[in-house]
């Protein structure tokens, strides 16, 4: 198994445009989280999604922010219109269903909002 | 809520030093717990886990133990290396409130080793 795949790997964006971010979760993964990572705010969990229904987005900073699941093997976090401050390494896990066996991490978009 | 509180960093070692991180954590219903090691430019790795009271995860050396009793899961490691710097989070999933999905992190302890 390829591991969860993200891309890009580095996004570099000018303010106001759209950036769209794409996660691939492992095969036979039911459960797929996009979380956001900087210095400032460590890892934060942005929204979550179990058999490709969001379940939790109350971690959405803004409406700026949306994502979808159209299927199992897709997802999609997208920023319009991008901010400087939304600049930050956003990664995709995800999970069989029950809790206690963890999450498999993507390596990452690290974004850029100039 | 869940929560999870480790030792904040950064902790500098000399190489074949004792390690230790300690992290507790808060959690309604009985939670799995982890501990995640993140190497520079790359994602979170699951590094071990323990799923009930008293149960020891292990992996490259590492060790950490389910201290139902103190709330703790302390990660430990004999003799670190200099390829060991990375940056480290504990974790806990709990199963109340329908929210066994969802990880909650301790906000990481960079480990810095020298040789």
């Amino acid at each position: 198994d390829a591991g969860v795949i993200q891309s890009p790997r580095h996004e570099v964006t000018e303010m106001g445009q759209e950036v769209t971010l794409r996660c691939k979760p492992i095969s036979g993964h039911n459960s797929l989280f996009w979380y956001r990572q900087t210095m400032m705010r460590g890892l934060e969990l942005l929204i979550y999604f179990n058999n490709n229904v969001p379940i939790d987005d109350s971690g959405m900073p803004e409406d700026r922010f949306s994502a979808k699941m159209p299927n199992a093997s897709f997802s999609t976090l997208k920023i319009q219109p991008s901010e400087p401050r939304d600049s930050a390494v956003y990664f995709c896990a995800s999970s069989v269903e029950l809790g206690s066996y963890g999450y498999t991490f993507g390596s990452g978009t690290r974004l850029t909002v100039v | 809520g869940d929560s999870v509180t480790q030792m904040e960093g950064p902790v500098t070692l000399s190489e074949e030093a004792f390690l230790t991180i300690n992290c507790t954590y808060t959690a309604t219903g009985y939670p799995s717990l982890f501990w995640y090691v993140q190497y520079p430019g790359e994602g979170l790795q699951l590094l071990l886990k323990a799923t009930k009271a008293d149960d020891k995860g292990s992996n490259k050396g590492f060790e950490a133990t389910y201290r139902k009793e103190t709330t703790s899961f302390h990660l430990e490691k004999g003799s670190v290396q200099v390829s060991d710097s990375a940056v480290y989070f504990c974790a806990l999933s709990s199963n109340s409130g329908g929210s066994n999905y969802k990880l909650t992190f301790g906000k990481g302890t960079l480990l810095t080793v020298n040789p």
